[in-house]
């Protein structure tokens, strides 16, 4: 069963705008850490931002922030005044710290396109 | 920008060559990851190490891939004989002693013709 499903393929928004991309997430553990990650036409990936299951507080760095609905095993990436350059695939990912040094769990990503 | 150098950035292999891969994990960084990420932007685990250790691996990485951590000395990822199959972007990444992320390196895209 898919632990991490990103259901959105693929979104287009305008430049300056902001846009969401939602995530939900399976998991049996009592504490987890949820991860966004952005992938560039290049093939490089790099980490943009992490919630950790225990905080109530929606984790935010610059432009990114997230919305997590902890009830709903959700984690939606929110990207404020958007940018061309923010054009690229993001990846939500999940780890389960119970389980050690464990692999990520990914979703299959969700592709944005910034339009100038 | 990405600490974590693999090299070489592309690489390409005939059917039944060998295909080996590096990566230097970020300093300081315990915890090494290697991934394959398929045309469907699918990752599929490898093996990770801790330290020089094998923590742990899947099937196919038992039969046609070995990978290692030598100390002071860069990571690899070696397919014996490469299967058309194995043409993906094989991602390494590093993780820091008892941090949940992982930092990536930008790959390396092997294609196997």
């Amino acid at each position: 069963a898919q632990k991490v499903t990103q259901t959105q393929t693929s979104i287009s928004v305008m430049e300056k705008t902001t846009v969401t991309m939602d995530c939900v997430y399976e998991t049996q553990d009592s504490s987890y850490f949820l991860f966004w990650y952005k992938q560039t036409a290049s093939g490089e990936i790099v980490f943009l931002i992490r919630q950790d299951s225990y905080k109530k507080e929606n984790a935010t760095v610059g432009h990114y922030s997230l919305n997590f609905q902890k009830p709903k095993s959700s984690i939606g990436l929110i990207i404020t005044a958007t940018q061309i350059e923010d054009s690229a695939v993001y990846f939500c990912a999940m780890r389960e710290q119970n389980t050690g040094y464990q692999n990520f769990y990914f979703g299959k990503g969700t592709s944005l396109t910034v339009i100038p | 920008n990405s600490k974590v150098i693999q090299t070489p950035r592309y690489l390409v292999k005939g059917q039944g060559q060998k295909a080996k891969m590096r990566c230097i994990p970020e300093k300081g960084h315990p915890v090494v990851f290697w991934y394959q990420q398929n045309k469907n932007n699918e990752f599929k685990f490898l093996i990770n190490f801790q330290n020089q250790e094998v923590l742990q691996q899947i099937d196919m990485t038992e039969k046609r891939f070995s990978a290692e951590c030598p100390s002071n000395s860069p990571c690899s990822l070696e397919i014996q004989s490469s299967e058309a199959g194995d043409s993906a972007l094989y991602l390494c990444a590093s993780s820091p002693h008892r941090a949940p992320e992982v930092f990536f390196g930008k790959g390396t895209r092997l294609t196997v013709v």
